[in-house]
């Protein structure tokens, strides 16, 4: 399976201010989604990332609170906007591979709001 | 509409033995994708299995085997010879087929928190 990573691990940050998560994987992959892990709650999909056009959003996602970037094939960055403490989760990035196209994720951004 | 369901919010084996964790879900599409990802504690998602609605054979990977009951809709997995490491969250995951429009995302149950006990 691709090697997935995402940085940062963890951050704290303050009210009011936006944290950019990275996601680079070691091939090219057509597709990458971003998910969303609130405390005690199940994965959620926020968006997919495509690469030279815009982002599709899930339902209750919107751009402007969540910009993503893909500028190629091994690269995404979700970005989490003027945050609250309800933005408090874990974001983890993942794509599909090998046969069945089995989702493999990174290793998460555990994101705390103060 | 898809639905993933994990009825045991928690579960507790002994080292050692063998445990399985229940997963029943719910969609009209003749062709699915069935998943298990383990959640330790530090949040990473690994993935642990997959198996195909068409496919003839129950899936298999080390300690891990899934019971696929296509009848009665569940995917369960088995773990066998419990390690102590084995002590994460569990989800199982459903993905649409890859010719819709919303394929290779995952709809995910709400998970099983699994403790192997010495």
């Amino acid at each position: 399976s691709a090697v997935i990573s995402q940085k940062p691990s963890r951050d704290i940050c303050q009210r009011g201010t936006s944290l950019t998560i990275q996601c680079q994987v070691d091939s090219q992959v057509t597709m990458m989604f971003w998910y969303r892990q609130q405390p005690g709650q199940s994965l959620t999909l926020i968006a997919t990332a495509n690469q030279g056009s815009e982002a599709t959003y899930e339902s209750g996602f919107v751009i402007d609170k969540f910009p993503i970037s893909r500028p190629n094939l091994t690269f995404s960055t979700l970005t989490v906007s003027n945050m609250s403490p309800e933005d408090s989760s874990i974001y983890l990035c993942s794509v599909p591979q090998g046969p069945n196209e089995k989702l493999f994720f990174g290793s998460g951004t555990q994101l705390s709001v103060l | 509409a898809q639905k993933i369901t994990q009825t045991q919010p928690g579960m507790f084996v002994q080292e050692k033995e063998a445990v399985t964790l229940d997963c029943t879900y719910d969609t009209s599409d003749p062709s699915y994708g069935l998943f298990w990802y383990k959640q330790p504690s530090s949040g990473e998602m690994i993935f642990l299995i997959y198996q195909g609605s068409y496919d003839q054979q129950n899936a298999t990977e080390g300690r891990y085997s899934l019971n696929f009951q296509k009848a009665r809709k569940s995917a369960n997995l088995v773990i066998s010879a419990s390690q102590l490491g084995d002590s994460a969250m569990y989800f199982c995951a459903m993905r649409r087929p890859i010719s819709s429009g919303s394929a290779r995302q995952l709809t995910f149950g709400s998970g099983t928190q699994l403790t192997v006990l010495p």
